[in-house]
Order: structure tokens, then sequence, then C-alpha cells
């Protein structure tokens, strides 16, 4: 069974500075999606950014960006001149190519401060 | 396009009654996830339907049900409800066109006293 972990629950940030979110993910897959999705405070969730384990490239989102390691299992987030906006609970989430659920990560609660 | 709708957006029902929640997806989404997110368990995945069929089931007791209509609107039906129940239930819809992006609505809060 898929398992996605965030060691962080919560962290914060300095307006304008750049923070890093972890997720590591445990598969037997070869192929399959990582996401990283933000919850604001309003509880909306919406999709930051998506990452195909068969692209050897790093998506990147405008100020967004992750460092995907498939062999360590490894799937960070980068969030470049961190905006007050951001301040919000990011999950980390997999899902295999072929439809099965969508597995979400703990969450990491990230503050920005002033 | 509209986005995701839930409705109702907040519940309060007691313990043993049962409860309806109703989801509009996305005009032309075929595919409708559930999930139930609490402080404790995070978010859980409940059931997905796809054309008006269950294609995945998650970890749930037989309380929990679904179901889809022909317009893809889904419903999700908890009976005898417990204090345990208690949750933000969110509705997430994707076109399944390869990109698997989900869509998710503002959810349901559901409180049992």
């Amino acid at each position: 069974a898929q398992t996605v972990t965030q060691s962080q629950p919560e962290m914060s940030v300095q307006e304008a500075e750049t923070v890093t979110l972890s997720c590591t993910y445990d598969t037997s897959e070869n192929n399959y999606y990582l996401f990283w999705y933000k919850q604001p405070p309003s509880r909306q969730m919406i999709l930051v950014i998506r990452q195909e384990a068969y692209k050897q490239q790093n998506a990147t989102e405008n100020r967004f960006s992750v460092n995907f390691q498939k062999a360590a299992k490894s799937f960070s987030l980068k969030i470049s001149d961190s905006q007050l906006g951001d301040t919000a609970m990011y999950f980390c989430a997999f899902m295999k190519l072929t439809y099965d659920k969508v597995i979400f990560g703990p969450g990491t609660s990230l503050s920005v401060i002033p | 396009k509209a986005g995701v709708t839930q409705t109702p957006r907040y519940l309060i029902k007691t313990r043993g009654q049962q409860v309806t929640l109703s989801c509009s997806p996305i005009s032309g989404h075929r595919s409708v996830s559930w999930y139930q997110q609490t402080p404790g368990q995070g978010l859980q995945f409940l059931f997905e339907y796809f054309s008006e069929t269950q294609r995945n089931k998650g970890n749930f007791p037989g309380r929990f049900s679904g179901r889809q209509f022909s317009n893809s609107r889904s419903e999700m039906n908890v009976s005898t409800l417990e204090l345990g129940d208690s949750a933000l239930y969110l509705c997430a819809s994707s076109a399944w066109t390869g990109t698997n992006e989900q869509f998710f609505g503002p959810g349901t809060r559901l409180t049992v006293l």
C-alpha cells in the first residue's frame, strides 16, 4: 500500500523568503503522479503543482517548484518569495497512473510572517 | 466554468440520524471523489464514481454510501450517524483525461451532536 509522509507539521517563513516543505512516499509502482495541494483557511483545496514520475525534469509553477528524487522517494516543495497569501495547509499527495485513489499526507501548516 | 459546488455548506445532526450531502462537479467532469477530513485522521478517501459506477472505495463502514447520477452529480449518504462522523466532507471532480487533476469543492461541515 502507498503511504505519504510529511515530517513537518508546522512551519513558518518570513515574507519574501524561501521555504521548503518536505514529503516522502512509499510505493512499489514505477509510474505515478505526485501533487502538492494548498488548503487556505477558507478551506477551498487547490492544486499547486503536479509531477509525473516518468518525467525527470522537476515541475515549476511561477514561485513554486519541486525537487523530485525518484530513487529516494522524495518530493519537496519550494516556495520562493513567500507571500502572505501562501499561508495555508499544504498536502503532498500520491496517485497511481491507473486511477486508484489519491493518498494524502498529513499536511504541513505554513505561516507566512509579515 | 463554474467550480465544484457542495450543498449544504454546514449541517448539524444528532446521533442516529442520517444525512445526505450533494456535490455538483465541474461541467464535463465524469469522475467524482469524496473525502473525509478530520484533525485526527487527516484526509481520507471515501469513494470515487465515474459514469454512475463506483470505481474505488476506501476503508469506511457500510454506513457510508454514495451514488452518481447521469448528469455526474453525486450524493453521499451517512446513516446512523456517530459522533466520530463529525468532519469536513470534501468532494472533488476530475475530467479523467490523463492529467488526473482533481478540483475540490468548498466542503460540507458536518457536526454530529
